[in-house]
């Protein structure tokens, strides 16, 4: 199966932190990595994305570093806000339609 | 900014019973996804859909699923004769076209079998 492992579970932050979450795919064809934000009640909401192409993406506080070598990606909350608390999903695309999603991280960043 | 908009937000629906749960995609987009959340656990993919027909599906989208845009704006999802491991939130997405392009959610409608 074409998993996508994601690390940790939950993360609790102090405000101002860093928060890291990382993800592993397993698919070499994955060509196509999003991160989604998902407050209670709400869908998956587009944070950023990146293609293998480059290592690094970054979009004011929220930068996605990629290792294609070792078929790793990660996001990186810089200056981390209390608003910021919310479940963090990481997905992979290929050549289909379909997202493959990971676990999901439960952020708290307390104030 | 354009939304993806689902309804209800909430069904409740008796174990054996047929169920439709209705999205409105974005509307230039050419592409249109269901996924399943069922509560704990990852969002999982189940069918897109593209021209007019299904483009791809997952080993989940079983022959009690059924998918149909009816017409210019509604996306549709029929599930024939719920059962109790069907209560999930039930996303709609959708992105412009295929090339790997931004996927779009709703907000989801809880379907609660009872």
């Amino acid at each position: 199966q074409q998993q996508v492992k994601q690390s940790p579970q939950s993360l609790i932050v102090q405000k101002g932190g860093i928060s890291i979450i990382n993800c592993a795919y397993e698919n070499t064809a994955f060509d196509y990595f999003p991160w989604y934000q998902q407050f209670p009640g709400k869908g998956p909401a587009l944070l950023i994305a990146i293609r293998p192409d480059v290592s690094e993406k970054k979009e004011g506080r929220f930068t996605i570093s990629f290792n294609k070598s070792a078929k790793q990606f990660s996001l990186h909350i810089m200056d981390s806000q209390p608003g910021d608390s919310a479940t963090y999903f990481c997905a992979s695309q290929g050549a289909g339609n379909m997202l493959t999603f990971g676990g999901g991280t439960r952020l708290m960043v307390k104030p | 900014e354009p939304e993806v908009t689902q309804t209800p937000s909430h069904q409740v629906t008796q174990m054996g019973q047929e169920v439709i749960l209705r999205c409105v995609p974005i509307s230039n987009h050419l592409y249109f996804y269901w996924y399943r959340q069922i509560l704990g656990q990852k969002v999982e993919f189940l069918v897109s859909f593209y021209n007019n027909e299904i483009s791809e599906k997952s080993e989940i989208f079983d022959d009690q699923f059924s998918v149909e845009r009816p017409d210019g704006s509604n996306f549709t999802l029929k599930i024939r004769s719920t059962k109790l491991e069907d209560s999930a939130m039930y996303f709609c997405a959708s992105s412009p076209d295929r090339a790997n392009q931004p996927q779009h959610f709703g907000d989801g409608t809880r379907l609660s079998i009872l």
